[in-house]
């Protein structure tokens, strides 16, 4: 099973900080990493495919980089309703697996 | 505009069965992969079962030990899921999730709003 091990697990943030959230997996994994954003009470929404490229009708203040086992999501100027909970997920492998999340709160 | 929208969770009892369903619209629906995932309240998210567009692949979590079973309806548009035997460590909200593929690289793009199980005595 690939292990994806996301850091921090919280992150309280002003709002126009820039956030920078890692997602390490335990093994190679090409750029078949994507990135979820879940408000509460919401269901996941994706917010970048393949490590790198936006979702459709993602704010471009939403980016994504990295390849094989070390990713980054970041978020540059983060606004308010950018408070959730942030998930990476691989697709490669069975079982396909999620990081435990990143949870960033609004100062 | 994709919309999946998933029903049948309840609180049921220890051992106890439950089928969930999620309808499908705005896509053609025979011609993707669909998956279950489930978030336990206040924790992180969870895959539970895949099936093929065609309903001929299945796979399932480990975990599940031949509790569930996954299931599609196309005429229907419709995605199921019966899982029996249930256990306190099921208690989730439970979500269908569409599987889109470009090049083998697949991932998934659109999610229902999940419905809830509680499994309590």
């Amino acid at each position: 099973e690939i292990v994806l091990t996301q850091s921090p697990d919280f992150q309280s943030v002003t709002p126009k900080e820039k956030v920078t959230i890692t997602c390490r997996a335990s093994q190679s994994i090409g750029s078949s990493l994507h990135w979820y954003q879940q408000k509460p009470d919401q269901s996941p929404k994706l917010l970048i495919k393949y490590a790198s490229q936006s979702f459709s009708g993602v704010p471009s203040r939403f980016s994504g980089s990295g390849s094989g086992t070390d990713f980054t999501l970041t978020i540059n100027s983060l606004e308010a309703e950018d408070a959730a909970t942030y998930y990476c997920h691989q697709s490669t492998s069975l079982p396909w697996t999620f990081g435990q999340g990143t949870k960033v709160e609004i100062k | 505009e994709v919309q999946l929208v998933e029903s049948g969770g309840s609180l049921v009892q220890p051992g106890g069965s439950l089928r969930l369903s999620c309808a499908a619209s705005g896509f053609s629906f025979s011609s993707y992969e669909m998956n279950w995932v489930r978030q336990a309240p206040g924790k992180g998210l969870e895959w539970v079962s895949y099936i093929s567009g065609g309903g001929t692949t299945i796979f399932y979590a480990d975990s599940l030990k031949g509790r569930f079973t996954i299931s599609r309806d196309n005429a229907k548009n419709s995605l199921y899921l019966q899982m029996n035997s249930l256990r306190a460590e099921d208690t989730a909200i439970y979500y269908c999730a569409r599987r889109y593929c470009s090049s083998s690289n697949c991932l998934l793009d659109y999610w229902g709003q999940g419905t809830l199980v509680t499994v309590s005595s």
